[in-house]
């Protein structure tokens, strides 16, 4: 199963909006409601921001929305934050019992 | 709280074998999926293995398909991953994580342990 693609990096100013794209094809992000978003600051463990798509896990602030068209999912991290900067990767069930994740971003706050 | 911490970790040859264990905490374990995701020194995560809550469910990646065996022991709130054939490409560190759903691992996994850094050389 290959990787999702995810640009790899992103950057906004404090405040600003910043937009990261995953994509997939039919067999993956297009096939099923299955993609989750992580964020992972560095040295540290990943962390659940987005799952079923769109919906934030419990203590998610609303700064951070998720979003799926055809083959591609997209997060949205709006009022960018200092503490915002750090990788984050997409996920999605890939069919045959199996998950993927994406290449990841980097995001940087100016 | 939901505690997950990895422990088995370290240096294996190259054909090899290594068990990662997993022990968790502070939810109704046997009542969720679990995973093991890894991560490559400096690269992006690599989906591993599932388990069902009941055990009788695994998954694999093709890359590990008939080299890792994942399982559960829901008396000890334990969950192993065992590791054959080692290669050195599989050098990385080990996550466990729980799934968000008691239904199935892949609408997210919202816990993850600390990781167990495992390298696999001669």
């Amino acid at each position: 199963q290959s990787a999702l693609t995810q640009p790899p990096s992103a950057s906004g100013s404090p405040g600003q909006s910043v937009t990261i794209s995953c994509s997939g094809t039919s067999s993956d992000i297009g096939g099923y409601n299955y993609v989750s978003w992580y964020q992972q600051h560095p040295g540290k463990a990943p962390k659940l921001i987005i799952y079923a798509v769109s919906q934030r896990p419990s203590g998610v602030p609303d700064r951070f929305s998720g979003s799926k068209s055809g083959n591609t999912a997209s997060l949205t991290v709006s009022g960018l934050q200092a503490d915002d900067e750090a990788d984050y990767y997409c996920s999605s069930y890939a069919g045959n019992f199996q998950g993927v994740f994406g290449t990841g971003t980097k995001v940087t706050v100016l | 709280e939901v505690v997950l911490v990895e422990s088995g970790g370290g240096l294996a040859q190259p054909g090899g074998s290594l068990r990662l264990s997993c022990a968790a905490s502070g939810f109704t374990f046997s009542s969720y999926p679990m995973a093991w995701v890894r991560q490559a020194p400096g690269k992006g995560l690599d989906w591993v293995s599932g388990v069902g809550g009941d055990g009788t469910v695994t998954h694999y990646a093709d890359s590990v398909k008939g080299r890792f065996i994942i399982s559960r022991d829901n008396s000890k709130r334990m969950v192993f991953l065992q590791m054959s054939s080692l290669r050195a490409e599989d050098s990385a560190v080990y996550y466990c994580a729980k799934s968000h759903s008691e239904v199935s691992l892949y609408p997210g996994l919202d816990y993850w342990g600390q990781g167990a850094l495992v390298t696999v050389s001669s």
